[in-house]
């Protein structure tokens, strides 16, 4: 079966660091770009992060750019997200999910999230 | 990071058709493929179209979309009960070198 496991979520403070792990399976890992997402409460989704197939390529959103960190261990099938200098409007469930294909298509497959939350 | 724009609410009666738009710039929606995803509350997002107006294996041919210079449509024909969700759009935006999505539009099937 095809599908995307997060974990690693959990209760931190704030300005504290936590690693999001993001376990494939049932596909090709190594060939496809990797995305992780986020919905806070009563809100929309949100784009976080990016990492092309090899690794080489990485791309942020404004709201993370230079506090989280995206990785990925193809060999072990496994995306990361290190986020650090956490606030609490970090506070959301944080999905990973799959590209479509090269060229922009679209997240075509979704894990089932891992819930952080920032709070004192 | 600046999203696409959709409308907050859109009502149907059940079997009628509902039409989503999804309004960007030439950055965005104008140039690059767009994606709908369904998303219903405790479960993760669901891809229903992408590439502007491809569907993913299995989803129903009621879902359709289309694109037209810098706004995106989902047409969803024959509203079933299971329609009713959240539902966004997606590109990537060549200015921000981000993927954004839309703020999502909430479909109530009455």
């Amino acid at each position: 079966e095809v599908q995307l496991l997060e974990s690693g979520g959990g209760l931190v403070q704030p300005g504290g660091s936590l690693r999001l792990s993001c376990a494939a399976s049932g596909l090709t890992f190594s060939t496809y770009g990797m995305n992780w997402a986020r919905q806070a409460p009563g809100k929309g989704l949100e784009w976080v992060s990016g990492i092309s197939d090899n690794g080489e390529r990485t791309y942020y959103a404004d709201s993370v750019k230079g506090r989280f960190a995206i990785s990925r261990d193809n060999p072990k099938n496994t995306l990361f997200l290190q986020m650090t200098s956490l606030r609490a409007e970090d506070t959301a469930i944080y999905y990973c999910a799959k590209e479509e294909g090269p060229g922009w298509g679209g997240f075509d497959l979704w894990g089932q999230g891992t819930v952080v939350t920032v709070s004192s | 990071q600046a999203g696409l724009t959709q409308p907050p609410s859109v009502s149907k009666d059940l079997g009628q058709t509902a039409t989503l738009t999804c309004t960007g710039n030439s950055n965005n929606v104008g140039n690059q493929g767009v994606a709908w995803l369904q998303h219903h509350q405790g479960h993760p997002p669901k891809l229903v179209s992408y590439r502007n107006d491809n569907r993913p294996s299995g989803i129903s041919e009621r879902f359709s979309a289309s694109r037209s210079g810098n706004t995106a449509s989902l047409t969803i024909t024959g509203l079933q009960p299971e329609d009713e969700a959240d539902y966004y759009c997606s590109t990537w935006d060549t200015g921000l070198s981000g993927w954004v999505f839309g703020g999502g539009t909430k479909l109530t099937v009455l």
